[in-house]
């Protein structure tokens, strides 16, 4: 069974675009965070959502909000979508806050034309 | 600022070798320090974690050295397999939602 997954696993759209992608874990963990992944592989934290309590990281746009329906799912929306956008997006969970095992899905390929 | 140094970019081990990456931190509040394995194609997953109260952790054939002092860490992989080839992420983390600070990765290539 996948812990973590993610839906799609590959976006392809227009600039201008409004776009979600999907995330769900099966861990029971009370954290989820969304990772951005760019060209040259850098790994960078977007959001972290605990019991409802989202932390934003000061450099993310505001055209990209993550929306959580229940404790397991932590989707992630996007608006206006520019070229820059293109990157692989990380969906991952944790047990707690505590700087614990990050559990990550497998990723979805965005690319914006 | 990047709060997490990563070097070499790349390296390339003969098979049976010992591959060593190595890390840097900035922030002193950081106290959980993960390596991460990234084959192309998957997300990242855990190798092995560290907490600044020990030294050494190994793991078969995985280590990490820390050193507090230095604010360094490091990742030996001993008997290095070509299947050992891929991306190795070092990262730092902290207690609360700030996530995981990683470094930018070293790809990996162990020739046969």
């Amino acid at each position: 069974d996948t812990a973590v997954s993610q839906t799609p696993k590959y976006l392809v759209t227009q600039m201008g675009n409004d776009k979600s992608i999907k995330c769900e874990q099966n861990l029971g963990h009370d954290t989820m965070y969304w990772y951005k992944q760019d060209s040259k592989k850098f790994l960078k934290i977007m959001f972290s959502y605990n019991n409802k309590e989202l932390i934003i990281n000061e450099t993310v746009p505001n055209r990209f909000s993550p929306k959580s329906p229940d404790k397991a799912h932590l989707n992630l929306h996007i608006n206006s979508l520019e070229l820059g956008d293109s990157a692989v997006y990380f969906c991952a969970s944790s047990q707690s806050l505590a700087g614990v095992e990050q559990f990550f899905g497998p990723g979805t390929r965005l690319t914006v034309l | 600022q990047q709060q997490v140094k990563q070097s070499p970019q790349s390296l390339i081990v003969q098979k049976g070798g010992i591959s060593i990456i190595n890390c840097a931190y900035e922030n002193t509040a950081f106290d959980y320090f993960p390596w991460y394995q990234q084959f192309p194609g998957k997300g990242p997953a855990l190798l092995i974690a560290i907490r600044p109260d020990v030294s050494e952790k190994k793991e078969g054939r995985f280590t990490i050295s820390f050193n507090k002092s230095a604010k360094q860490f490091s990742l030996h992989i001993m008997d290095s397999q070509p299947g050992d080839s891929a991306t190795y992420f070092c990262a730092a983390g902290k207690r609360g939602a700030d996530g995981l600070t990683f470094g930018k990765g070293t790809h990996l290539i162990i020739q046969p």
